[in-house]
């Protein structure tokens, strides 16, 4: 099994409908993130927690919300889609470890489009 | 905004050749890391080079770092045909929140 898992992997909805995206890791990491990926933009931060509790905004989190359901499930919401938001998302994990160099560990991706 | 800006944005050699790929990025760091991303699939860490290192190794691969330029750079040597991806780097100002780039892609030719 994959250190981290998102699920779907490829999802296709209409303009105006609430979709859920889901991350799960067994790497045991406490930070855990949400990129959105578009072509020419690099990747850019959605959403951040740093524990449980923790649940922060990043530079694009208009149109998104985000729930810390345990140590290891993070997940994306859209509350009503709109095609703008077409992209490839990602979920990332990390600890304190980066300290020694270790970085994040990504997921493979949702790709989502909006009609 | 973006913090880091990859130079150049696409990159094609031939297989054997070395590949350098530059990052430059606008306010201070903690730590400066190099991503690999294979066609649209999850990124891979590569390096991490701290403020305080100017240069580090892993395998075929060595990046640089100059704070006073606030740039980095990327460099593969005796590239492969597997090496053809997208590279990212990605900044942190501290917080452990990164910023990434908006991305290399090399194209290694057999």
């Amino acid at each position: 099994d994959a250190d981290v898992t998102q699920t779907p992997r490829n999802r296709i909805t209409k303009t105006g409908k609430r979709i859920m995206l889901e991350c799960s890791q067994t790497k045991g990491h406490d930070r855990m993130y949400w990129y959105r990926q578009d072509p020419g933009l690099g990747l850019r931060l959605i959403y951040y927690s740093f524990d449980v509790k923790d649940i922060n905004k990043g530079e694009i989190s208009d149109g998104y919300s985000v729930s810390r359901q345990a140590q290891a499930k993070f997940s994306l919401s859209l509350e009503s889609a709109i095609p703008n938001q077409t992209a490839l998302y990602f979920c990332a994990t990390s600890d304190t470890s980066t300290r020694r160099g270790n970085g994040y560990t990504f997921g493979s991706g949702t790709r989502l489009t909006v009609v | 905004s973006q913090q880091g800006e990859e130079d150049p944005q696409a990159l094609s050699i031939q297989e054997g050749e070395n590949a350098t790929m530059n990052c430059s990025y606008k306010t201070s760091i903690n730590n400066l890391q190099w991503y690999r991303q294979n066609s649209g699939r999850g990124l891979v860490h590569l390096i991490l080079i701290r403020s305080n290192e100017r240069e580090k190794h892993s395998g075929r691969l060595r990046v640089t770092l100059d704070t006073s330029k606030k740039s980095s750079s990327l460099l593969i040597t005796a590239s492969r045909a597997a090496d053809t991806a997208s590279y990212f780097c990605a900044t942190d100002a501290g917080t452990y929140k990164y910023i990434f780039g908006t991305g290399t892609r090399l194209k290694v030719l057999a």
